[in-house]
């Protein structure tokens, strides 16, 4: 089993709707919990930290499940300039080094 | 306000040549990373320097060896380079667990 599994996708929706990106770990070490944001030819970049107690920014939504080592990520009414692949990432606990394992990531596209 | 810098952009070598590609940092990070990207593989890490002095091997190093030069600079070195080193390579630096990453460096290997 791949340390950090994504929905492979890729989601099409429309402007305005909602969607959801699961992603799941295999190494209950895992310490910390990332949403990265890719967009095409460009680098990963930081999209949300993700807490134990769920976390929101603006119309994002990440949540934790540590019993079922589950992720997600939710977007709200969802814009053009939210097309991107989206990045699920596990970082295992080890001391001051914070080496991080990428899931392979979800492709969103959202259409006009 | 520069982050990661990464040089060169791009490069085409010819297989057996040999290149080096610099990664510099500006905030003071002690960890530094090198990953490669491949369609269908996502980010795997090359290798990686958890503070200046120290490097270890990551997931995929075979080719490649490293030098964390001063706590800013980390460089990749591909002393013979072959078509399966054909990706795009990017260098990240950490000090609480989030990353930066620099623009990247794409390299094809013909």
């Amino acid at each position: 089993r791949k340390e950090v599994e994504q929905d492979p996708g890729p989601f099409n929706v429309p402007e305005g709707a909602t969607v959801a990106f699961n992603c799941t770990y295999s190494n209950s070490a895992s310490q910390s919990f990332f949403w990265y944001r890719q967009d095409c030819r460009k680098e990963p970049k930081l999209l949300m930290s993700v807490y134990s107690s769920g976390n929101e920014d603006g119309r994002f939504t990440a949540q934790l499940n540590r019993a079922s080592q589950y992720i997600s990520l939710l977007i709200r009414d969802s814009k053009l300039s939210d097309s991107a692949t989206y990045l699920c990432v596990v970082r295992r606990s080890g001391g001051s080094n914070y080496k991080l394992t990428f899931g392979k990531g979800t492709l969103l596209t959202v259409n006009p | 306000n520069a982050g990661v810098t990464q040089t060169p952009k791009f490069q085409v070598l010819k297989t057996g040549q040999s290149m080096t590609l610099q990664c510099a940092q500006d905030m003071n990070h002690n960890s530094m990373y090198w990953y490669r990207q491949d369609p269908g593989m996502g980010l795997r890490l090359i290798y990686y320097s958890a503070s200046e002095g120290t490097t270890d091997k990551g997931e995929v190093p075979n080719g490649y060896n490293v030098s964390r030069l001063n706590k800013r600079e980390f460089s990749l070195r591909l002393e013979s380079a072959a078509p399966s080193q054909t990706s795009v390579y990017f260098c990240a630096s950490s000090e609480w667990g989030g990353y930066t990453f620099g623009s990247g460096t794409r390299l094809t290997v013909v």
